[in-house]
């Protein structure tokens, strides 16, 4: 049982290039989130989703999108990357969504975008 | 709005003292509140959480944290440091889905750093 997986662990892009952050998880979760985590900070909400088909925004959406084709994968695609999406993003999933659940998290991606 | 707070950004104990990481927070609403754990150059690591019930709460690796509704608090407390607790910890708070939203969604503090020196 592998949990939440991601990929790559670590991204250099160029301003202006564009990738896919992959996230994967094998507990048969419908709910999955994308989060960044900047130095000093907490983790703040990027977007999330309830199923396979249903996305929906979180707190710093701009420049990210998601899509969920099935109730395993939840990709984050960053279009146009800019020097303010350096940061370690991580994808987490969790049974249901009410609070008192547990959210799992995977082990990150470390983007920097130059 | 929700929000967090772990008023020390670093935490320095010696090994077999006891330690505490403090949270505050401010929900409006009753709330759900977690620990969680990062190691360097790894995810979150679920610790411990308080749904209701007993104020007391007993987690991973010896951790407990408690519950004070007055003091809108949720400290991180162990008996008998480790070195190997060194770790960044963050405190999370979430609320039952109200009206209008579908989502427990998690609000973290900043987290605070734990070092436990031999």
């Amino acid at each position: 049982n592998a949990g939440v997986t991601q990929t790559p662990k670590f991204r250099i892009l160029k301003i202006g290039q564009s990738m896919t952050l992959q996230c994967t998880q094998d507990m048969n979760h419908n709910y999955m989130y994308w989060y960044r985590q900047d130095p000093g900070m907490g983790l703040k909400l990027i977007y999330y989703s309830v199923g396979a088909g249903i996305t929906d925004k979180g707190e710093v959406p701009n420049g990210y999108n998601v899509s969920r084709s099935t109730t395993e994968d939840f990709p984050l695609r960053l279009e146009l990357a800019a020097p303010s999406q350096t940061s370690v993003y991580f994808c987490a999933s969790s049974s249901s969504s009410g609070g008192a659940d547990t959210q799992y998290f995977g082990p990150g991606t470390r983007l920097t975008v130059l | 709005a929700q929000s967090v707070a772990q008023p020390e950004d670093q935490v320095n104990v010696a090994e077999g003292n006891p330690l505490t990481v403090k949270c505050t927070y401010s929900v409006s609403g009753n709330p759900y509140l977690f620990w969680y754990v990062q190691y360097p150059n790894r995810g979150l690591q679920f610790l411990l959480k308080y749904i209701t019930g007993d104020n007391l709460v007993k987690g991973s690796y010896g951790f407990e944290a408690e519950f004070n509704k007055s003091q809108t608090s949720f400290h991180l407390k162990k008996p008998s440091a480790l070195v190997s607790d060194s770790a960044l910890y963050f405190c999370a708070v979430s609320l039952w889905p109200h009206r209008g939203s579908t989502l427990g969604r998690l609000y973290f503090g900043r987290g605070t750093q734990l070092t436990v020196w031999p």
